[in-house]
């Protein structure tokens, strides 16, 4: 069964801190490591898809990288808008066509000016 | 601005009271997500279609929950009869086939059953 465990639960930083957001899986076959937003009250926003072991995607202040076992989030110089809980996702081998993500708790992330 | 779209989005109910929640996927996507969020269970996904036919349905109770995609820009999910342990917020999601790395949410349905 396909599992993701995301770290720490929830993380406070000051404006401009930078720091990472933990996400280890285990899955059959990974077909794409997904990293979302959500804002409370809103539907996750997606941010980034990270396919193989080395991979990286930047977008502002925000780069996703991924190993064969986790993948990390880190935040540079953070800003009290990047506050948010980030969703971390993986998509298996669970059959032809599927698209089975499985999520994990999330990290609840608020940024102090 | 293509988005998804969700009613309600609020619903207060009773045990016992059929609920039904109804999403409109983006034009032209033709993959449908339904997704039930709680502080417990964090966010799970209940079923999907693909070209309006269900591909997965077994995240949920088959016993009370049931999904459907009538039409191409309409998807629901009902619940009958709905109980307290249904309280949550729904989301329904769609993308395209080939580019199943993205789904796009829509905002939610929170529910609570009393």
């Amino acid at each position: 069964e396909d599992q993701v465990t995301q770290s720490p639960e929830a993380l406070r930083l000051q404006e401009g801190e930078s720091s990472s957001l933990n996400c280890s899986y285990t899955v059959s076959g990974l077909r794409g490591l997904f990293w979302y937003r959500q804002d409370p009250g809103k539907g996750p926003e997606f941010l980034f898809t990270l396919y193989s072991a080395g991979e990286e995607k930047e977008k502002e202040r925000l780069k996703a990288t991924l190993t064969k076992k986790e993948s990390f989030l880190h935040i540079t110089a953070p800003k009290p808008e990047d506050s948010a809980t980030y969703l971390c996702a993986v998509l298996g081998n669970s059959g032809w066509g599927a698209q089975k993500l499985v999520f994990g708790q999330g990290t609840r992330l608020t940024i102090n000016p | 601005d293509a988005r998804v779209t969700q009613t309600p989005r609020h619903k207060v109910t009773e045990m016992g009271q059929e609920v039904t929640m109804r999403c409109q996927p983006i034009l032209g996507h033709n993959t449908v997500f339904w997704y039930r969020q709680t502080m417990m269970q964090g966010l799970e996904l209940l079923a999907y279609f693909r070209n309006r036919a269900p591909l997965d349905d077994s995240g949920m109770p088959k016993d009370r929950f049931s999904a459907e995609m009538p039409d191409a820009t309409l998807a629901t999910l009902k619940i009958q009869p709905s109980e307290p342990r249904d309280s949550a917020v729904y989301f329904c999601a769609s993308g395209f086939r080939v580019h199943y790395n993205e789904q796009f949410f829509g905002p939610g349905t929170r529910l609570t059953v009393l």
